[in-house]
């Protein structure tokens, strides 16, 4: 069975810092993807990048990137010049497809807080 | 704004009782998922349906079930409600089926008392 493990419940990171925010998963597929989903105070699920696993270069969206190591299942999210609209909680999501069908598993979340 | 709109936005309910969480999807979307947010579990997926059909099934329990009508919103029915039920569901829809992209609602708070 597919795990996605956020191992940082909470953190915590200085206006115009950078701060990278863990993930790792298991699975024995070859074929996949990752998310990294913020959910702000208003609960709303954003997807802030995703990542395909053939591809070996590392996903970027604009602040955003991420270190995809896909020989040690590990996929961080790195967020430069934080601001404080990034307070949020963070959801590392792993998609796959299988039978023509397909399904998320999401970790349990990394609150990131921003201080001024 | 994902284009997604879930409803009620709130529901508080007792143990026992069956309510029925509505979404409707971003024009265009044919597919459908629901999720669980619970403090314990994180979020969990439940259910995705396509184009009217069920297409995937997760951590969903025997108590719940949904349904995609033809003009593609959803469903989810929840029955024999428990305290445990408490949690934040979340609708999101995606163009395709499989798509790598889903649009979240807003999502329904329920409070089982």
């Amino acid at each position: 069975a597919q795990t996605v493990t956020q191992s940082q419940p909470e953190m915590s990171v200085q206006e115009a810092e950078t701060v990278t925010l863990s993930c790792t998963y298991d699975t024995s597929e070859s074929n996949y993807y990752l998310f990294w989903y913020k959910q702000p105070p208003s609960r709303q699920m954003i997807l802030v990048i995703r990542q395909e696993a053939y591809k070996q270069q590392n996903a970027t969206e604009n602040r955003f990137s991420v270190n995809f190591q896909k020989a040690a299942k590990s996929f961080s999210l790195k967020i430069s010049d934080s601001q404080l609209g990034d307070t949020a909680m963070y959801f590392c999501a792993f998609m796959m497809v299988t039978s023509g069908t397909y399904k998320y598993i999401f970790g349990t979340g990394t609150r990131l807080k921003v201080l001024a | 704004d994902s284009g997604v709109t879930q409803t009620p936005k709130h529901l508080i309910t007792a143990t026992g009782q069956r309510v029925t969480l509505r979404c409707s999807p971003r024009s265009g979307d044919l597919s459908v998922y629901w999720y669980q947010q619970s403090l314990d579990q994180g979020l969990q997926f439940l259910i995705q349906y396509y184009n009217g059909e069920e297409r995937a099934k997760g951590n969903i329990l025997e108590r719940f079930s949904a349904q995609q009508f033809p003009d593609l919103h959803s469903e989810l029915n929840l029955s024999s409600l428990e305290l445990g039920d408490s949690a934040l569901y979340f609708c999101a829809s995606s163009v395709g089926d499989p798509d790598t992209e889903a649009f979240f609602g807003q999502g329904t708070r329920l409070t089982v008392v």
